[in-house]
């Protein structure tokens, strides 16, 4: 059965610091998804990682994929308060259609 | 495009009561999923479909059914509400380019069952 971590869950940072968001995984996959939500909204794709040593960036956030390690980051750096959401990881399961998601990590950015 | 459209955005049931939430999707896309959103817990999948037609069961399905007649609707009937089943719903479209399954979300249904 596939299970996603993520960690920390909760995550309380000062603006213009740097901080790093893992996502392990237990089964061989290739395909790993970033999401954001931001309270009471709905899902926002961030990044789509496909293969060993992907890596994707947008402003302030990067994301890389270790398949061997079965191991994402994503990577904040010189945090804003806008960055202030729920991240979530997400990766296939069985088949490419049913993600099994991680707990998600909730960012707080405080100025 | 409207993307992909749930209603309704909130309700309120009486244990034992049954309702179907709606979901649409205007982007042609075959794969369509349902989740639920818990806290803590990220999202969970419930049924999912892979064509009109085809339906299947996800990682929490029970007390949930679902049928897939057009490849635009994708509606998941509550048939007997429970408490537990209070949580907010998410409806999702995919389709498969290279092997890429990215998934676009509604924006939710937040049910809560007396």
């Amino acid at each position: 059965e596939l299970k996603v971590e993520q960690n920390p869950l909760f995550l309380s940072m000062q603006e213009g610091k740097n901080y790093t968001i893992y996502c392990n995984y237990s089964t061989t996959s290739d395909r790993l998804y970033w999401y954001r939500q931001d309270p009471g909204k709905s899902l926002e794709s961030l990044f789509v990682l496909l293969s060993n040593g992907a890596v994707k960036q947008e402003g302030r956030l990067m994301a890389s994929l270790d398949t061997k390690a079965r191991l994402s980051t994503l990577h904040i750096t010189a945090a804003v308060h806008d960055l202030s959401a729920t991240y979530f990881c997400a990766v296939d399961g069985e088949y490419g259609n049913k993600l099994v998601f991680g707990a998600g990590t909730i960012l707080r950015v405080k100025s | 495009n409207a993307g992909v459209t749930q209603t309704p955005k909130f309700q309120v049931l009486k244990t034992g009561q049954s309702m179907t939430l709606q979901c649409a999707q205007d982007m042609n896309h075959e794969y369509m999923s349902w989740y639920r959103q818990d806290p803590g817990m990220g999202l969970r999948l419930i049924h999912y479909s892979v064509g009109a037609g085809i339906t299947d069961q996800g990682e929490v399905p029970n007390g949930y059914n679902v049928s897939r007649s057009t490849t635009e609707d994708f509606p998941l009937r509550l048939l007997s509400a429970a408490p537990s089943q209070t949580s907010v719903y998410f409806c999702a479209s995919s389709y498969s380019a290279s092997g890429i399954f990215e998934q676009f979300f509604g924006p939710g249904t937040r049910l809560t069952v007396l």
